[in-house]
């Protein structure tokens, strides 16, 4: 099973948004709306932001929000903070045998 | 509150074997769906081994099948990832957590370290 495809970074000024894309395959992000989305702060475990492609966990500021069209998942993050600095992985349920296909990682900065 | 702890990483030879296990509280263990997932040092993440909440069913992925084992004892609210036949290419912190669809709970992750 390949990893999903996100762009190794991006980055975006305080208060303003961007959005973070995840490409996979009729396989997986295309068959199933299972993406969910996971924050990772330098040398700590990844938090879940977004699951089921657009639900956040209670908790998760509404600032971030997750889409899919066909094959392809987008996590947007509006008015950015400092403290969204962190990377940012994609995951896709790809079938009964595969539990979770991930994303290579975007690193977020904010400038 | 909800929390995982993992625990037995360390050092070990190529060829070697290690136990890592995974100590759950907080929550209804028996009640989660487990995995194992690990990160490579400066690389992303990758799904290692996923056990049912009754641990009936079980998956592992490509690069570790044959060679690990999960496992998990509902009672001691426990999970553990028996690792043979260790290689390079193993070397990563490896997180334990729950959930389906989504990992919900992570545990902070132990250093897994395969070298000679």
């Amino acid at each position: 099973q390949s990893a999903l495809t996100q762009p190794a970074s991006v980055s975006g000024s305080p208060g303003q948004s961007i959005t973070i894309s995840c490409t996979g395959t009729s396989s997986d992000v295309g068959s199933y709306n299972l993406v969910s989305w996971y924050q990772q702060h330098p040398g700590k475990a990844p938090k879940l932001m977004i699951y089921e492609v657009s639900k956040r966990p209670s908790g998760v500021s509404n600032r971030f929000s997750g889409s899919k069209s066909g094959n392809t998942a987008s996590l947007t993050i509006s008015g950015l903070q400092a403290e969204d600095e962190a990377d940012y992985y994609c995951c896709s349920y790809a079938g009964s045998s595969t539990l979770g296909v991930f994303g290579g990682g975007t690193k977020l900065t904010v400038l | 509150q909800v929390q995982l702890v993992e625990s037995g990483g360390g050092l070990v030879k190529p060829g070697g074997s290690l136990r890592l296990s995974c100590a759950a509280s907080g929550f209804t263990f028996s009640d989660y769906y487990m995995s194992w997932i690990r990160q490579a040092p400066g690389k992303g993440l990758e799904w290692v081994s996923y056990i049912s909440s009754s641990g009936s069913t079980i998956y592992y992925a490509d690069s570790v099948k044959g060679r690990f084992t999960i496992s998990r004892d509902n009672a001691k609210n426990s999970l553990y990832l028996q690792m043979n036949s260790l290689r390079a290419e193993d070397t990563a912190v490896y997180y334990c957590a729950g959930g389906i669809g989504a990992f919900d709970i992570w545990g902070q992750g132990t250093m897994v370290t395969v070298s000679s």
